[in-house]
């Protein structure tokens, strides 16, 4: 069974400031990881996907997320908030079992940039 | 390249009607998957298709939802009768292979 936990329901930063959003995992097998977001009255959008053995990984708009096998995390970072990153961020993990595709969602973290 | 398109963007029904909601998925991708999100939930699969098959239902949650897929192109979702605790948002995903899944923008469907 795999599950996923966001730590923070929201996250309020100022604009220019780092973003942290975190998330936690649990995983049977060796999962793949993505992080998705959602603008309001939007679909969901791909940010970054981590499917290998790297720990860091670039997404768009400047975010990147760290895979730490050890502390079963993925937390998503950006270096400096925009206005436009307000949005709902989702840590989404899939097992690697071929066959059983389904994404499992994290709760959803709420980013409000604060001008 | 089109992305995945839902119809209608926004349903509003009385309990004990029904609602079909419809998924085109981006051409040429076999796989195709429900979501939905209730009020204050997390987003939950419901269903994957692989083509016109059923790989897996297991997130259906009753009898009263129906997906098919017409011919391995698009799907719908039939909720008959709609009940109070399916309002929320429907999502549809489409992937190729073991692709990252892409949405829709989802179908609000609110049941009175």
């Amino acid at each position: 069974a795999q599950s996923v936990t966001q730590l923070d329901s929201h996250v309020s930063v100022s604009e220019g400031t780092p973003v942290l959003l975190r998330c936690n995992y649990s995983s049977s097998y060796s999962p793949s990881l993505f992080w998705y977001v959602q603008h309001p009255n939007k679909g969901l959008q791909l940010l970054l996907k981590h499917t290998s053995a790297a720990t860091l990984v670039k997404g768009i708009n400047g975010f990147e997320a760290e895979f730490k096998k050890s502390e079963t995390s993925f937390h998503l970072t950006k270096p400096s908030a925009h206005m436009s990153d307000a949005a709902e961020y989702f840590c989404v993990v899939r097992d690697t079992n071929f066959g059983n595709e389904k994404l499992t969602f994290g709760t959803g973290t709420r980013l409000t940039i604060i001008p | 390249e089109a992305g995945v398109t839902q119809f209608p963007s926004h349903s509003v029904i009385e309990k004990g009607q029904t609602v079909t909601l419809r998924c085109d998925p981006i051409s040429g991708h076999d796989n195709l998957y429900w979501y939905r999100r209730v009020m204050g939930k997390e987003i939950k699969f419901l269903l994957h298709f692989v083509k016109e098959s059923k790989q897996d239902e297991s997130g259906m949650p009753n009898n009263r939802f129906l997906a098919e897929r017409t011919g391995g192109t698009y799907s719908t979702l039939k909720v008959q009768p709609a009940e109070l605790e399916d309002s929320g948002v429907y999502f549809c995903a489409s992937s190729q292979g073991y692709q990252p899944q892409h949405f829709g923008d989802g179908t609000r469907l609110s049941i009175l």
